[in-house]
Parts: structure tokens; C-alpha cells; sequence
């Protein structure tokens, strides 16, 4: 199952909304997960099973979606989260989206 | 708290073979699967395979398939990964991560992670 984020990178601002896109390349119901990645820093998970917020993962972070196309938004961004984002698929053995850079503008 | 603790930086030849140990505690080690995921310099996340430490099966990506093996000790609760005929491509991170569920369970995620182990392939 491969896994196409869009888009690749972005440029925002603080206070910004910004969504990133997923697309699976079949069906995988709800079995997608979001993780945050800082330089130099193991991933962590924000969302999983495509809108469940995990423990300690600020409201500002929401997911949606499922079948083939997911979200993952942030409402309004703040200065720690600048970072790449991923999205990882759970239906069939593991993979992961590309990434996404969320950079400053 | 649950943690995962990998060994350390590893320098290695083309060619030659590299292990690399994720010592798992805080939680019973034979409930949950153990992921590796490989991230070269300034690139995406890239899935290994996995393990079911409590019957020491293990499946691969297609991509690392008959290059890499994944040993568990349950007296040591340590997974150890073994990837072998090693290139210069191979120059990565390599992170072990868990199933935040028990084996089994469906819509599975990663968490907690481990630290990374930097393997750098140079001659």
C-alpha cells in the first residue's frame, strides 16, 4: 500500500491553519496514524486510527478521513510546530507517506 | 515507564554486516510487536519489518527481504536487528519502535520509540 502525501512542503505563519493531505493507494479504512518528527528526534505519534488524538497532543491537532484520503489539520499553528509530519498506514504490514516539511514563512 | 533503549553508534565497511540491539522495558515484552524503520540523512521514514518477540516470527519489507534478520531474547527482553551486505546507501538511522497495541490487535500504531542507532557505511 503506498502512501502519497500532499504537499511536500509548505510555508505558514503563525496563527495559520494548515492541512495536509494523504492519500492511500487502496482502501484501508480507519488504519491511519500522524506523527510529528523533529530534527534529530524520533517521531511521535499525534493522531491515530485517522481522528483519535493522542494523550498530551495539544487540541490544535485534529484528523479526519477514511477509505483512501485523510487529513491531518492543525488549527492554528504555533512556533513548536514546525517540523515534518507523516502519515503511516497499519492495514497491511506497515509504511510510511513521504513526509510533509512544515517550514516558516 | 515504558522505554525503548537502542545501542550505540556504529561505523562499518561496505560489504561487511552491522547489529544493532533495542533493549525493551516497563511493560511485558511478549504482548507487543517491535518495529525497525530506517531514515537516511535528511530523508523520509522508511518501515523495516517487525517482530512478534514471544514466538520470534518476523516479516520484512520487500526492500531489506534476505538482507536483514531480527533475533528477540525474552530473558533479555532485547529485539537485535542484523542487516547484512551493507552500501553506502545503508548510511541511515535505524529506530526500533512498538505496536502500541498487543499483537493481534487491529488499527496499530508506534509508540513509545527508541533513540535511533546511526549506522554510518564508509571505506
Amino acid at each position: 500500500i503506498q502512501l502519497t502525501q500532499s504537499p511536500s512542503s509548505l510555508s505558514a505563519s503563525i496563527g495559520d491553519r494548515v492541512t495536509i493531505t494523504c492519500r492511500a493507494s487502496q482502501t484501508i479504512s480507519t488504519y491511519l496514524n500522524w506523527y510529528q518528527q523533529k530534527p534529530r528526534k524520533a517521531p511521535r505519534v499525534l493522531i491515530y486510527a485517522a481522528s483519535n488524538l493522542q494523550s498530551e497532543i495539544p487540541s490544535r491537532f485534529s484528523g479526519s478521513g477514511s477509505g483512501t484520503e485523510f487529513n491531518l489539520t492543525i488549527s492554528s499553528l504555533q512556533p513548536e510546530d514546525f517540523a515534518t509530519y507523516y502519515c503511516q498506514q497499519s492495514y497491511h504490514v506497515r509504511t510510511f507517506g513521504q513526509g510533509t516539511k512544515v517550514e516558516i514563512k | 515507564q515504558v522505554q525503548l533503549v537502542q545501542s550505540g553508534a556504529e561505523v562499518k565497511s561496505p560489504g561487511a554486516s552491522v547489529r544493532i540491539s533495542c533493549k525493551a522495558s516497563g511493560y511485558r515484552f511478549t504482548d507487543f510487536a517491535i518495529h525497525w524503520v530506517r531514515q537516511a540523512p535528511g530523508q523520509g521514514l522508511e518501515w523495516v519489518g517487525w517482530t512478534n518477540p514471544a514466538i520470534g516470527d518476523a516479516t520484512y519489507s520487500q526492500k531489506f527481504q534476505g538482507r536483514v534478520t531480527f533475533r528477540s531474547d525474552t530473558s533479555a527482553t532485547t529485539v537485535d536487528m542484523e542487516l547484512s551486505s551493507l552500501t553506502f546507501e545503508d548510511t541511515a538511522t535505524f529506530y526500533c519502535t512498538r505496536d502500541a497495541k498487543v499483537v493481534g490487535a487491529s488499527e496499530n500504531w508506534f509508540e513509545p520509540w527508541g533513540q535511533g542507532t546511526l549506522v554510518t557505511v564508509s571505506s
